[in-house]
């Protein structure tokens, strides 16, 4: 079955550190990932996704690039901010097939920016 | 626009009462999907809409979780003689259809505990 396993938390960085938080994966066929965050009292945002092997997904100066040799989707921020604080998930969806529509989610690794 | 709402927010049920977590998607969106989120994990796929219709209920826990999607539209997931373990938070999503390709929004959940 599908299983994604994250780098545990919690993160703790000064503003303008770089962020790491490291992502693998166990999937049946070729799937496509994802990036979650969750502000503290809001629902899970989509941050960035990639559907295919080498795809590079960024958004808000977080990158993530799709590894299959490693089968990694690693987070990464050149210069985190105060408001980046946050929880942080790393999700697969299987392509095709019957069940192309769940979610395998990680466990969450909450991160805290300080000024 | 109006994104997914989910009511109540939180909820305190004594074991063994019955429950029941409403979800309204965003207008329109045909795929409705429930999750849950035991405290420090990611959340865990347990059933999926295709408008009225119940296509995957597959993760659903026991036979004390129903859920339904009479017109399409709200949903209501319902927990019946809740227990201990049954503390989580229940997250509701939607997406215009159920594909690989399809950004699911999500709500902010609704936080049950059982005492």
């Amino acid at each position: 079955g599908n299983s994604v396993t994250q780098m545990e938390g919690p993160v703790t960085l000064s503003e303008e550190a770089f962020l790491t938080i490291n992502c693998t994966y166990t999937a049946t066929g070729y799937p496509s990932l994802f990036w979650y965050v969750q502000y503290p009292g809001e629902g899970l945002q989509l941050l960035l996704k990639a559907t295919k092997a080498d795809d590079k997904g960024s958004n808000k100066g977080f990158e993530a690039t799709y590894r299959k040799e490693t089968t990694s989707f690693h987070l990464e921020k050149g210069s985190v901010q105060v408001s980046d604080s946050a929880v942080y998930f790393c999700a697969l969806k299987s392509r095709g097939g019957g069940s192309n529509y769940k979610l395998t989610f990680g466990k969450g690794t909450l991160l805290t920016v300080n000024p | 626009g109006a994104g997914v709402s989910q009511s109540p927010r939180y909820k305190v049920a004594k074991r063994g009462q019955d429950v029941a977590l409403r979800c309204d998607p965003i207008s329109g969106h045909v795929s409705l999907f429930w999750y849950q989120q035991a405290l420090g994990q990611g959340p865990e796929f347990l059933t999926y809409f295709q408008n009225e219709a119940q296509l995957d209920k597959s993760g659903l826990p026991s036979d004390r979780f129903f859920a339904e999607r009479p017109e399409g539209s709200v949903s209501t997931l319902k927990i019946q003689r809740t227990q201990q373990e049954d503390s989580a938070v229940y997250l509701c999503a939607s997406s215009t259809q159920a594909g690989d390709y399809n950004e699911q929004f999500f709500g902010p959940g609704t936080r049950l505990t059982v005492l």
